[in-house]
């Protein structure tokens, strides 16, 4: 099936470690975006890739880190500079010009202990 | 600056009721796009509509309806016999204006349509 998966679904992190967020996509999408949520709050954008080898910071990338090797893939590392990491994470594709729609892979629940 | 305000953070109705969300959108731009996302339970974004700014032709798909306004920079959703089924959180969004694709949600509603 095409398709965003994100693994996995529940994480546990120990403070003052880092965690790496999968993001695979099949749809040939050139663009991908990770979003985090906050309970009752909208989307923020952490980082975001056009192509391949390159990628942007978004409004809250402080604490993240990004990789884009593969067009698939756009792999999410939470690191142990992320104040409060606990949240809900969203990745998403597209074709990356204005005004395309960006599919949601179905995000991955990170929890700080 | 681009914005998108939500300002129903919460509806509740009763199954069959008609119910419609607000999105209030801010933007300099003369072309751009208006989303609608619903977010059930299980999380995933489910992408439902999209808009162009030239585009202020209503919308009906089913039980579902966009009502757009330039005028008062609106879009509006309505779900018209809501069913339990209906029950999620809705995201309006805007796009940004630089060709990356990236979008601007608003907060969000969180609508609970009672059996």
């Amino acid at each position: 099936d095409g398709g965003i998966t994100q693994s996995p679904k529940y994480l546990f992190r120990k403070e003052g470690q880092n965690v790496t967020l999968s993001c695979e996509q099949n749809l040939n999408h050139d663009a991908m975006y990770w979003y985090r949520q906050d309970p009752g709050q909208g989307l923020r954008l952490i980082y975001y890739s056009q192509i391949v080898n390159d990628f942007q910071k978004g409004d809250i990338a402080e604490g993240y880190s990004v990789s884009r090797e593969k067009k698939e893939s756009f792999p999410l590392t939470v690191t142990s500079a992320q104040k409060n990491p606990t949240a809900f994470y969203l990745c998403a594709s597209g074709r990356g010009n204005s005004g395309n729609t960006i599919y949601f892979g179905e995000g991955s629940w990170l929890t700080v202990v | 600056a681009q914005k998108v305000t939500q300002a129903q953070t919460e509806i509740s109705v009763v199954e069959k009721e008609d119910v419609t969300l607000d999105c209030v959108y801010e933007t300099r731009d003369t072309t751009y796009y208006l989303f609608w996302y619903k977010q059930p339970p299980s999380g995933e974004l489910v992408f439902l509509i999209r808009r162009n700014s030239f585009d202020e032709q209503n919308e009906i798909s089913g039980r579902y309806s966009w009502n757009f306004q330039k005028s008062t920079s609106s879009f509006n959703f309505t779900i018209t016999a809501s069913q339990v089924v209906d029950s999620a959180v809705y995201f309006c969004a805007l796009s940004e204006p630089s060709n990356t694709g990236k979008l601007i949600f608003g907060q969000g509603t969180t609508l609970q349509v009672k059996p």
